[in-house]
């Protein structure tokens, strides 16, 4: 597709439970980010990943939050043990490398609810 | 570390009134991105800002970059309902790649 396309866009799960969420960012874009938003709040970083590696986790939340790439291409983000205070709208966005800051293109994000 | 913060918070405006959200850095930024997230939607894109005293303009929109890199403003002339959203801005960070730091962000309600 055309855009950052992010799976689910909806998902619901009980406290303790692990989720895993899916980006699949735009072809040729080798930078990819993820996001936390939690309601009516500003975008909390994550990780970054510069091809396949990750050369900046510093905005993990805690040792239950995890994320991988492979392929260059498509990053899955889990979260063990799911606590409420992890409900929020996780974005994943994607830039092309090149000269100078490049503008980051974001999906639609997962709305993750813990009950 | 790195800070962005940007002024106002909040801002509801009536229709057809001008509205400007300020963005400041506690370090200077070589360059200075705006976004804008409409509700219940995503960041989407709409300039960046390279050059010290900088001025752009989208039709209303109108972004200046400060002349010592550290602030930057989105003004916005006779908003419109389209224009309700949250503004950010986003300053490269200092740490040699492609990653942001995003402000806290600015929300716009414009009152019919």
């Amino acid at each position: 597709g055309a855009g950052v396309s992010q799976s689910p866009s909806n998902k619901v799960t009980e406290k303790g439970k692990d989720v895993e969420l899916r980006c699949d960012p735009i072809s040729g874009h080798t930078a990819l980010y993820w996001y936390r938003q939690s309601l009516g709040q500003g975008l909390e970083f994550l990780i970054y990943f510069q091809g396949n590696s990750a050369p900046d986790k510093s905005g993990l939340p805690s040792d239950r939050f995890s994320a991988e790439r492979t392929g260059g291409s498509v990053s899955t983000l889990t979260i063990q043990r799911t606590q409420q205070e992890d409900s929020a709208v996780y974005l994943c966005a994607s830039t092309f490398v090149g000269t100078g800051l490049q503008p980051q293109h974001f999906g639609d994000g997962t709305r993750l609810s813990i009950l | 570390g790195q800070q962005v913060m940007q002024i106002p918070q909040y801002q509801h405006v009536q229709e057809g009134e001008d509205f400007t959200t300020y963005c400041n850095s506690s370090t200077t930024l070589s360059n200075i991105q705006w976004y804008k997230q409409r509700p219940g939607g995503h960041p989407v894109f709409l300039i960046q800002l390279v050059k010290s005293g900088e001025v752009k303009k989208q039709k209303r929109l109108t972004f200046q970059f400060g002349e010592a890199k550290k602030n930057s403003s989105l003004h916005i002339t006779a908003t419109q309902t389209t224009d309700v959203g949250t503004y950010f801005c986003a300053g490269p960070f200092s740490g040699g790649y492609q990653k942001v730091t995003f402000g806290t962000g600015t929300k716009l309600q414009v009152i019919p």
